[in-house]
């Protein structure tokens, strides 16, 4: 069946450094992929999406590409900033709109 | 505001009640899903529904009851049957899109306590 891999957490960082969080799936077909953010205590919030093969999602500096031969969405940002502290959850959705989320990798900024 | 309205956000629960939990739509999705989320973890699938008077068993099903009775409305009862209730609860709701699969939105979300 369908699933999503991501890494575990948690991630820390300084301020200003690169970020990777790291999404791999396993499909039929060619499902949509998706990142959502979670900051403490409330719900999810969509923050960039993919719907084909070398599609590139983003939204607030954050980056992710639909990368099909290796079957993964790496979530990339260049410079964090402690406001990007959260949890960060990889998704899919296929033909069936069955969605599928990965565990979730807490990020943690420091200033 | 377009968007997806839960309530109550804090919910406490004595034991052996049962308790329900509002979501409310205005977005005019199809489709609509309650997910249970514990401290730390990811998100697990209780009960969802693609269409009015109709819905299906998620992964967890046992001891929660849904109802569809209005496209824009979902409510989860959680039923004295739940032995480990005290959680946040995520109701999320979606357009059926097709062969790209769909978008789901979430709601705040609800925490429950049991006391």
């Amino acid at each position: 069946g369908n699933s999503v891999t991501q890494m575990e957490g948690p991630v820390t960082l300084s301020e200003e450094a690169f970020l990777t969080i790291n999404c791999t799936y396993t499909a039929t077909g060619y499902p949509s992929l998706f990142w959502y953010v979670q900051y403490p205590g409330e719900g999810l919030q969509l923050l960039l999406k993919a719907t084909k093969a070398d599609d590139k999602g983003s939204n607030k500096g954050f980056e992710a590409t639909y990368r099909k031969e290796t079957t993964s969405f790496h979530l990339e940002k260049g410079s964090v900033q402690v406001s990007d502290s959260a949890v960060y959850f990889c998704a899919l959705s296929d033909r069936d709109d069955k969605i599928i989320f990965g565990k979730g990798t807490r990020l943690h900024i420091l200033p | 505001d377009g968007g997806i309205t839960q309530s109550p956000k804090y919910l406490f629960r004595k034991e052996g009640q049962n308790v329900t939990l509002s979501c409310e739509q205005n977005l005019n999705h199809d489709a609509m899903y309650w997910y249970r989320q514990d401290p730390g973890q990811g998100l697990r699938l209780i009960y969802y529904s693609q269409i009015v008077n109709d819905f299906q068993k998620g992964d967890i099903a046992e001891g929660y009851s849904v109802s569809r009775e209005k496209k824009e409305s979902f409510p989860l009862t959680v039923t004295s049957a739940q032995k480990n209730p005290t959680a946040f609860y995520l109701c999320a709701s979606s357009i059926l899109a097709g062969p790209s699969g769909n978008t789901i939105y979430f709601g705040e979300g609800s925490w429950l306590t049991v006391v």
